[in-house]
């Protein structure tokens, strides 16, 4: 069975903190994707990034930046520099390869909240 | 990116009333949508699986004759709460696939239901 832990609930920063987001998560699978996806108060889910197994090249984009670990199968997330705007919950999930089978497996969310 | 809308986004029914959802692919076709159910501070939870033309497939302990699914065009799929009851107030979002190769789903801002 696939399960995607997200152990840090709720986490506060100050602005212009760099802070890190946890991601671990289970497979059988030898082929998976891995997601995360912002929920800002309005509620709807924002997509950040998406990762396949086989890769396992970091990835930065502007203050964003992702550290896929398979040895350890985590897939974390920092924010640099944050700012209040990110304040949202951000949630991991994981996706089997599956031939049709788009189910996402998602975290129980991680409570971001950037402090002016 | 791919676009998915729902409405209505907040909805207030009395208790023992019905509520439809709407769930559209703005600009692509999706032959699966999702639904998913989030409650208070927790994870989102699949409800069921949408196929466009068929019958929906329904997680384990998700009463079909309650939540019923119609996915009647490529654009479209719709989320019927039958006699809903306050325990059915929760947050309600669909998503669609729009690349068939990963999997990537866009999710729509989410249907806010409140049953007196």
């Amino acid at each position: 069975a696939q399960k995607v832990t997200q152990a840090q609930t709720e986490i506060s920063v100050v602005e212009k903190e760099d802070v890190t987001l946890d991601c671990v998560y289970e497979t059988r699978d030898t082929t998976y994707y891995l997601f995360w996806y912002k929920q800002p108060p309005s509620g709807e889910l924002v997509f950040l990034i998406r990762r396949n197994s086989f890769d396992e090249q970091n990835e930065i984009s502007g203050r964003y930046s992702w550290n896929f670990q398979k040895s350890t199968s985590s897939f974390n997330f920092t924010i640099t520099a944050s700012q209040v705007v990110d304040s949202a919950v951000y949630f991991c999930a994981l996706r089997d390869s599956g031939a049709g089978s788009y189910q996402l497996t998602f975290g129980k969310g991680t409570k971001l909240s950037v402090i002016p | 990116g791919a676009v998915v809308s729902q409405h209505p986004s907040r909805v207030i029914c009395k208790s023992g009333t019905s509520v439809k959802i709407e769930c559209r692919s703005l600009d692509f076709q999706a032959t699966t949508m999702f639904w998913y159910r989030q409650f208070p501070k927790k994870s989102l939870m699949l409800m069921a699986t949408s196929n466009e033309g068929s019958k929906a497939t329904y997680e384990q302990g998700v009463e079909k004759d309650k939540f019923l699914i119609n996915h009647a065009s490529l654009t479209l799929s719709t989320l019927t709460v039958t006699s809903a009851h306050p325990e059915d107030s929760s947050f309600y979002i669909c998503s669609a696939s729009y690349d068939p190769n990963t999997g990537e789903l866009f999710f729509g801002e989410g249907s806010r239901l409140t049953v007196l």
